[in-house]
């Protein structure tokens, strides 16, 4: 499948502050971007997604943000909390398959 | 809603057996359903797409005959590792997608781990 490119690959935030992950892909047939968060030993979650006719979409403390022209889709997390370490996953889809990037193992310290 | 079951969570084999893992959609019905298969510490990499009533379609690189799929329901998904080797112990994940073919969201199993001996 297409590539995509996930970085950073380790981030480490104070409790509180925000956290950024870009996310580039190549696929321009792609039209949906979801991001999954995955704890130690469990089954990856949808936290966010958005589709490519929307340029940003906001849950709470977690944003979305993409760029079609560009290729290219970040998530973003304000306030964050110890809670939300673990590693997360961005994905781009075409025709219904997803291609994951490689992950970003977040880490935030109290 | 949206709850994909995974049967084993684990389990250990000798070289040379098979093993089938069951992804089950437990309240939803899934005509597509992925395997997925996770190294430590690593992204998912999509082995097959699964599709009811028809046969799967393999990733490059995967080969059909050792990892047998098969979707004979609309909530039930089977992987099957023929002659087990150590070099496919991993983590086994399964998710179902939800709705038509313009639904996107996956829902995903929990997971089985597979160790070869």
């Amino acid at each position: 499948g297409e590539n995509v490119e996930q970085h950073p690959s380790t981030l480490s935030v104070q409790e509180g502050d925000s956290a950024v992950i870009k996310c580039t892909y190549s696929d321009s047939a792609s039209n949906y971007f979801p991001w999954y968060k995955q704890e130690l030993g469990k089954r990856p979650q949808l936290i966010i997604d958005i589709r490519s006719n929307v340029g940003e979409k906001k849950d709470q403390r977690i944003a979305v943000t993409l760029n079609k022209t560009a290729k290219h889709f970040s998530l973003h997390i304000t306030e964050t909390q110890p809670e939300d370490s673990a590693v997360y996953f961005c994905a781009h889809t075409n025709a219904g398959k997803s291609t994951f990037g490689d992950g970003t193992t977040l880490t935030v310290k109290p | 809603g949206a709850v994909v079951s995974q049967h084993p969570s684990r389990v250990i084999c000798k070289s040379g057996t098979s093993v089938k893992i069951e992804c089950r959609s437990l309240d939803f019905q899934a005509t597509t359903m992925f395997w997925y298969r996770q190294f430590p510490k690593k992204s998912l990499m999509l082995m097959a797409t699964s599709n009811e009533g028809s046969k799967a379609t393999y990733e490059q690189g995967v080969e059909k005959d050792k990892f047998l799929i098969n979707h004979a329901s609309l909530t039930l998904s089977t992987l099957t590792v023929t002659s087990a080797h150590p070099e496919d112990s991993s983590f086994y994940i399964c998710s179902a997608r939800r709705g038509g073919a313009q639904s996107y969201e996956q829902f995903f199993g929990p997971g089985t781990r597979l160790t070869v001996l």
